[in-house]
């Protein structure tokens, strides 16, 4: 069965504290592993895609990265408005994509 | 570009109702999928409508439906209402072009309580 786990569930640091993101997956077949942020009460906001082992995407403080059985979102020097749940999704087929539970990360000034 | 719109963004029902949301996605997109989202099961598919046909379907209860309009809108129906129902129902929508491997964009979800 496919599944994705996430870790830690929850995550507090303070502002300019690094920190990464571990999403794990058991898959048939990943034809691409997708990182989205949720603010509450709102959808899933993209941050990256990736689609094969040692690729690395980056944007501002965040950098994700891919291997064979997990990827790992890094978060360098964060601010408070990088408090979210972060969502880590596999797609397995057609546009089905399976999610983690997500981590709750809060960073305090 | 305008992103992807859910309609109503908030719905209050009974048991035993039934319940109609819409979805209009990006302009050009023509792939939408529904998803469910709760505390306890978080996200979960529900199908995928492409060209006005399903094209897959998740493990939910035939009382979830789905259609998609020639324009690439898209409704989802709940019918005979449960109060396990309650949660945010999101709609994402992605051009699917040659490829599958195509990144999904949400919509603010439509919040549905049933009571």
């Amino acid at each position: 069965e496919d599944q994705v786990t996430q870790s830690p569930e929850a995550l507090r640091l303070q502002e300019g504290e690094s920190s990464s993101l571990n999403c794990s997956y058991t898959v048939s077949g990943l034809r691409g592993l997708f990182w989205y942020r949720q603010d509450p009460g709102k959808g899933p906001e993209f941050l990256f895609t990736l689609y094969s082992a040692g690729e690395e995407k980056e944007k501002e403080r965040l950098k994700a990265t891919l291997t064979k059985k997990e990827s790992f979102l890094h978060i360098t020097a964060p601010k408070p408005e990088d408090s979210a749940t972060y969502l880590c999704a596999v797609q397995v087929y057609g546009n089905k994509l399976v999610f983690g539970a997500g981590t709750i990360l809060r960073v305090k000034s | 570009k305008a992103g992807v719109t859910q309609t109503p963004r908030y719905l209050i029902k009974t048991r035993g109702q039934q319940v109609t949301l819409s979805c209009s996605p990006i302009s050009g997109h023509r792939s939408v999928s529904w998803y469910q989202q709760t505390p306890g099961q978080g996200l979960q598919f529900l199908f995928e409508y492409f060209s006005e046909t399903q094209r897959n379907k998740g493990n939910f209860p035939g009382r979830f439906s789905g259609r998609q309009f020639s324009n690439s809108r898209s409704e989802m129906n709940v019918s005979t209402l449960e109060l396990g129902d309650s949660a945010l129902y999101l709609c994402a929508s992605s051009p699917l072009r040659a490829s599958d491997q195509e990144t999904q964009y949400f919509g603010p979800g439509t919040r549905l309580l049933v009571l």
